[in-house]
């Protein structure tokens, strides 16, 4: 069974500061795909940045990007100019690209709760 | 967009009741739907995955029989709880993905509090 896990359970960055939140995880498989979700004070689940692991460039979407390391099995997540907004949990997840594909069930790591300081 | 809807977003009951929760996939087809439950500050825990016309695939420790579900279209699943009880009292969050894309799409949530 694939595990997914965050460490650290807080943390915070200076607004305009960049910060990076660590994942690491553990699988036997090859295919897969890894996601970062955002979940604010509204409980709403958001999609920051996925990365497909068989593509060896890391993920960008504007101020999020991903270090990607398939052999540490390491998807950790920068963001860059931090702003109030980004206040929020973020949870690392794990979906296998075998059978199912996207009907694969997602694996969640245990979530970080950042804050951002004015 | 794709968005998924849920109803209701917050819903109180007594103790022994049973509460029915929907979950709509309003511009697309799903034919698989997720149910996590989640308690405050943690993660999400998947309970079941939802697949239309057929029985839900319950998670490991999941009750099938206090958690039913059903998928009975290509848009809507419910999840009911029945006999609910206090420690049943949580957050209820769906999701939905579309066939070949490899992004699931999440609802706002259903908080429950069962007195």
């Amino acid at each position: 069974a694939q595990t997914v896990t965050q460490s650290q359970p807080e943390m915070s960055v200076q607004e305009a500061e960049t910060v990076t939140l660590s994942c690491t995880y553990d699988t036997s498989e090859s295919d897969y795909y890894l996601f970062w979700y955002k979940q604010p004070p509204s409980r709403q689940m958001i999609l920051v940045i996925r990365q497909e692991a068989y593509k060896q460039q890391n993920a960008t979407e504007n101020r999020f990007s991903v270090n990607f390391q398939k052999a540490a099995k390491s998807f950790s997540l920068k963001i860059s100019d931090s702003q109030l907004g980004d206040a929020a949990m973020y949870f690392c997840a794990y979906r296998s690209a075998g059978r199912g594909g996207a009907n694969s069930k997602l694996t969640f790591g245990k979530g970080i709760t950042l804050s951002v300081r004015p | 967009g794709a968005v998924v809807s849920q109803h209701p977003s917050w819903v109180i009951c007594k103790s022994g009741t049973s509460v029915k929760i929907e979950c709509r996939s309003l511009d697309f087809q799903a034919t698989t739907m997720f149910w996590y439950r989640q308690f405050p500050k943690q993660s999400l825990m998947l309970m079941a995955t939802s697949n239309e016309g057929s029985k839900a695939t319950y998670e490991q420790g999941v009750e099938k029989d206090k958690f039913l579900i059903n998928h009975a279209s290509l848009t809507l699943s419910t999840l009911t709880v029945t006999s609910a009880h206090p420690e049943d009292s949580s957050f209820y969050i769906c999701s939905a993905s579309i066939p070949g894309a490899l992004k699931e799409y999440f609802g706002p949530g259903t908080r429950l509090t069962v007195l």
